[in-house]
C-alpha cells in the first residue's frame, strides 16, 4: 500500500480566495507529480519535480503554482480561485529509477 | 514521441462475462508497460505491469501481455464482478524518463 497523502479531500471555495492542496509521501521518492483530472477521466500532468528545489511544468499550461522544500512534500497552490479551476487534482511520486508511480487519494475542488 | 491509445468507453458488461480492454502504444526504445485502476472516489493504483517483450503481468484475476510485434498491452479478465466497475487506464514508462505516458481511461461499468 503506498504511502502517499492528500489533504483536504474534499474543498468548497468562493471566488478569489487563495488555496493550498498539500501532498505529502513517506516512501522517500524523489519525483513526484501534480495531475488535474477532468470528468472525462483523462489525466492531465500540470507539475513535477525531480527532487527537492526542482519544479517543472506539465503538459497542461496551469495558474497554479508548486513547491519542493522538503523531498516528502509537494504542496500546490493557487493565488485566486476560479470556477474553471474546479476539477479533481492527484498527486503520485515514484522512486528515481523505478517506475511505478504511486498515487495519492486525490483532492476534489469546487469553486463557486 | 511516446504515446497509448486505448479503447474508448464506457464498456458494459455483465456479471461473469469476459473482459478485454485494447491498449496499443507507441514509443522508442523498450518501455516497461501498466496498467491501473481507479475506483470511485479514489486515487490511481496499480493493477499489474510487465517490463519487457512476451512478459505476462497478473493481478486480481486481471491480466495483460506485452506484445513487442503488435506494440498492444490489451487488458483481459475471464469473469468480471460488479466490484471491478473502475475506470482503467493503460501507461508506458521508462526508467531514465521523467513521465510515464498514460491513455484517456476507459470506465467499465458491470451489471449483476
Amino acid at each position: 500500500e503506498a504511502d502517499i497523502y492528500q489533504t483536504p479531500r474534499y474543498l468548497v471555495i468562493g471566488t478569489g480566495k487563495k488555496i493550498t492542496l498539500e501532498c505529502s509521501q513517506t516512501m522517500g521518492h524523489d519525483k513526484m507529480y501534480w495531475y488535474q483530472q477532468d470528468p472525462g477521466m483523462e489525466l492531465h500532468l500540470i507539475h513535477y519535480s525531480y527532487g527537492v528545489n526542482s519544479t517543472e511544468k506539465g503538459d497542461l499550461s496551469s495558474e497554479s503554482t508548486v513547491s519542493r522544500i522538503r523531498t516528502e512534500h509537494f504542496p500546490l497552490t493557487l493565488e485566486s480561485a476560479r470556477p474553471s479551476h474546479t476539477s479533481q487534482y492527484l498527486c503520485a511520486s515514484r522512486l528515481g529509477a523505478a517506475e511505478t508511480q504511486y498515487f495519492g487519494p486525490g483532492t476534489r475542488l469546487l469553486v463557486l | 514521441g511516446n504515446s497509448v491509445t486505448q479503447m474508448e468507453g464506457p464498456v458494459t458488461l455483465s456479471e461473469e462475462a469476459f473482459l478485454t480492454i485494447n491498449c496499443t502504444y507507441t514509443a522508442t526504445g523498450y518501455p516497461s508497460l501498466f496498467w491501473y485502476v481507479q475506483y470511485p472516489g479514489e486515487g490511481l493504483q496499480l493493477l499489474l505491469k510487465a517490463t519487457k517483450a512476451d512478459d505476462k503481468g497478473s493481478n486480481k484475476g486481471f491480466e495483460a501481455t506485452y506484445r513487442k510485434e503488435t506494440t498492444s498491452f490489451h487488458l483481459e479478465k475471464g469473469s468480471v464482478q460488479v466490484s471491478d466497475s473502475a475506470v482503467y487506464f493503460c501507461a508506458l514508462g521508462r526508467a531514465r524518463d521523467d513521465k510515464i505516458i498514460f491513455g484517456k481511461g476507459t470506465r467499465l461499468h458491470i451489471l449483476p
